[in-house]
């Protein structure tokens, strides 16, 4: 059964840098093809694709995004870790990590979500 | 402005069908990338629906269903329950951005 959970401040202050960790069961990110992915959803709004981290350590940023963002992985934690710096208030959501395969370009499990607020 | 085009709602009565329909263009659908398709019921995570453009995963009833052409894709929903009520998303890949792209999303209201 595999399952995920995002963990990280509800409330962060604009400048700051966000940090998110993922702990998950079920797989390893030790066994080929797996990897964990990143996507925010603004309150109302729709789902953005953040980053993305492979097994192999082959890392994926949203080409928007990818200079404020670096996605790490501690395998025998079970753990992705997604930092973003230079927080703004455009930046509050609810932040999902999710399960995916290399090749397969679809989320197949998904984290329940953390709501970020970036407020001064 | 997503990259995918979703209507932002469609309706229907219990017992009928709807399709919420994607549109994308050459460097994403329309380059043969697959569609995906997400449910997002009120306050929980998406939960995925239909993969590589008609692929349901288990537990999905057939109720639901998936297709694609040129530089489009469609989520089709036959017997319409009230339980069907939630945000549809779509999803694919872009090329020329190098993104994991999703659509601007469709709520679906049971009338």
């Amino acid at each position: 059964q595999i399952t995920l959970k995002e963990s990280g401040p509800t409330l962060v202050k604009p400048t700051q840098t966000l940090t998110l960790t993922c702990t998950f069961s079920g797989f390893s990110l030790s066994t080929s093809g797996v990897g964990v992915g990143w996507i925010r959803q603004p309150p109302g709004k729709a789902l953005e694709w953040l980053a993305l981290i492979y097994w192999d350590d082959d890392k994926r940023y949203s080409p928007s995004l990818k200079s404020r963002l670096t996605i790490t992985k501690d395998t025998p934690k079970n753990q992705v870790v997604l930092t973003v710096t230079n927080m703004d208030p455009v930046d509050t959501a609810t932040y999902y990590c999710a399960h995916t395969s290399y090749g397969d370009y679809y989320f197949d499990y998904w984290g329940q979500g953390t709501l970020v607020t970036v407020s001064s | 402005q997503s990259v995918l085009t979703q209507p932002p709602s469609v309706s229907g009565a219990p017992g009928q069908r709807v399709t919420i329909s994607c549109t994308g263009s050459s460097s994403n659908i329309g380059a043969g990338y697959v569609v995906h398709w997400y449910q997002q019921l009120p306050g929980t995570a998406p939960k995925l629906l239909i993969y590589d453009n008609n692929n349901r995963p288990s537990g999905v009833p057939d109720r639901f269903s998936g297709s694609k052409s040129a530089t489009s894709a469609s989520l089709a929903i036959t017997g319409l329950q009230a339980e069907d009520e939630a945000d549809y998303y779509c999803q694919s890949y872009d090329s020329s951005l190098s993104d994991w792209v999703f659509g601007g999303g469709t709520k679906l209201t049971v009338l």
